[in-house]
C-alpha cells in the first residue's frame, strides 16, 4: 500500500537555528498536506500544497512540493520555542478517500 | 464554529471490556476519520464515513467498527478489549463533498484510551 515516510524522525535544534524535515512518499500524490502536533496536543492543518514544484511560506515556514509530486519539505528558518512539536506530512490516498500520513518529524528546540 | 468535539477526552477500560467513542464534526462537515495514534506506529486511518457510509477502512480488525448519523456525528466501538489498543483516538472532520475526500482535515482533541 502507499507509504509516506519522513526524515529525520527526530531533532533536537538550538533556538535560533534552521530546520527541515522530508517527507517521501511511495506513489504520486495529487497534494501534499502538512499539520503540526503540540505535545499533548491534537494535528492542526498547516498548508495544502498541490501544484508540482510549488513553494509557500507562511512567515518563517517554509514549504515545498516536489517536481514529481512524490516528495515535500517543510522548512523553519530561525526556529524559536513555540515550534516544538511533531509535524506531519500527508497526502490522499489513489481512491481520496483517505489521508495517508507520514511517520512525522519530531522537533525539540532548546532555548 | 465550534470545531470538532470528542467525548470523553479520558477513558480507563480493563481487558475484555468494549468501549465506545463518539466525535461530533465541524458544522456542515459530512466527512468523519478515526485515527489511531500510538508512539510507536504514529497515525493509523481506521475508516471514514460520509453521510452515514463507511468509503474506507483500514487495516484493523473487525474489533473496530463505527457508524455515522443522519447529523455527522460519529461513534467508533472497539470490542473485546486488549492492552495493544491504548492508544490517542483522533477524529478528524473535512468538508468532502461527493466522492472524493476534500482532504483539509480538522482534528478534535481525541479520545485517550487506557487498557489495564
Amino acid at each position: 500500500g502507499q507509504q509516506v515516510m519522513q526524515i529525520p524522525q527526530y531533532q533536537h535544534v538550538q533556538e535560533g537555528e534552521d530546520f527541515t524535515t522530508y517527507c517521501n512518499s511511495s506513489t504520486t500524490l495529487s497534494n501534499i498536506q502538512w499539520y503540526k502536533q503540540r505535545p499533548g496536543g491534537h494535528p492542526v492543518f498547516l498548508i495544502q500544497l498541490v501544484k508540482s514544484g510549488e513553494v509557500k511560506k507562511q512567515k518563517r515556514l517554509t514549504f515545498q512540493f516536489g517536481e514529481a509530486k512524490k516528495n515535500s519539505s517543510l522548512h523553519i528558518t530561525a526556529t524559536q520555542t513555540t515550534d516544538v512539536g511533531t509535524y506531519f506530512c500527508a497526502g490522499p490516498n489513489t481512491g481520496f478517500q483517505k489521508l495517508v500520513f507520514g511517520t512525522g518529524t519530531r522537533l525539540l528546540v532548546s532555548p | 464554529k465550534a470545531g470538532v468535539t470528542q467525548t470523553p477526552r479520558y477513558l480507563i477500560k480493563t481487558r475484555g471490556q468494549q468501549v465506545t467513542l463518539s466525535c461530533s464534526p465541524i458544522s456542515g462537515h459530512r466527512s468523519v476519520s478515526w485515527y489511531q495514534q500510538t508512539p510507536g506506529q504514529g497515525l493509523q486511518f481506521l475508516f471514514e464515513y460520509f453521510s452515514e457510509t463507511q468509503r474506507n477502512k483500514g487495516n484493523f480488525p473487525g474489533r473496530f467498527s463505527g457508524r455515522q448519523f443522519s447529523n455527522s456525528r460519529s461513534e467508533m466501538n472497539v470490542s473485546t478489549l486488549e492492552l495493544g489498543d491504548s492508544a490517542l483516538y483522533l477524529c478528524a472532520s473535512s468538508p468532502s463533498t461527493g466522492l472524493k475526500l476534500v482532504t483539509e482535515a480538522f482534528f478534535g482533541q481525541g479520545t485517550r484510551l487506557t487498557v489495564v
